[in-house]
């Protein structure tokens, strides 16, 4: 079975340029978080869907992160204008209801 | 607020030694506790959990119990391996409004040379 994919791996983009990642969860998996983990940190949760709905989205910067997930399958999270300190791995994870979390490997941005 | 505390690292030990990753938190009511790793390249993958006080996770040969008078959820393993070299987050989650959050620690990076 495909775990949580994850695309790009790798982001360097200039700051205040737009970037945007791409999460397909665990097929059957409703429920879909996204986590920034800064270097030499734990991975902090930004927000969580159940299926289409974002239930927790308390931690997410939104004057400039946003998040869809339509259909309630793939999601994309994306930051417009990315500053320097957005320079980290954002990990997106997965589960069947709230039972164990299944982590991707991550996308690791750089904003120069 | 929630929060997980680990020990500092590195660690760095030789193949059988014994390991000790220490771990507190500070949390209201009754957490779920989790010991997550990450490989190189690779995802967080969850080690081991505990639910509910004196309860003992345990998988590949780790170890951890969850512990409520002291607050604390150590990782211990009687023998490492070279293939046990990773970072190792603990971290806990709550019954509550934001039930399904994880908090995590730091992370402790662990190398085990042969």
């Amino acid at each position: 079975e495909a775990g949580v994919v994850q695309s790009p791996r790798y982001k360097i983009i200039e700051k205040k340029q737009p970037v945007a990642f791409w999460c397909n969860p665990i097929s059957g998996h409703n429920t879909l978080y996204w986590y920034l983990q800064n270097l030499g940190q734990g991975p902090e949760l930004l927000i969580r869907y159940e299926n289409e709905e974002a239930v927790d989205d308390s931690q997410l910067p939104k004057d400039r992160f946003s998040a869809e997930r339509l259909k309630g399958v793939d999601s994309t999270l994306k930051i417009q204008p990315a500053e320097l300190g957005d320079s980290a791995v954002y990990l997106c994870a997965s589960s069947l209801g709230l039972d164990e979390q299944f982590f991707g490997p991550g996308t690791r941005l750089t904003v120069l | 607020g929630d929060s997980v505390t680990q020990m500092e690292g590195p660690v760095t030990l030789s193949e059988e030694a014994f390991l000790t990753i220490n771990c507190t938190y500070t949390a209201t009511g009754y957490p779920s506790l989790f010991w997550y790793v990450q490989y190189p390249g690779e995802g967080l993958q969850l080690l081991l959990k505990a639910t509910k006080a004196d309860d003992k996770g345990s998988n590949k040969g780790f170890e951890a119990t969850y512990r409520k008078e002291t607050t604390s959820f150590h990782l211990e393993k009687g023998s490492v391996q070279v293939s046990d070299s990773a970072v190792y987050f603990c971290a806990l989650s709550k019954a509550s409004s934001t039930l399904g959050r994880l908090y995590f620690g730091r992370g402790t990076q662990l190398t085990v040379w042969p």
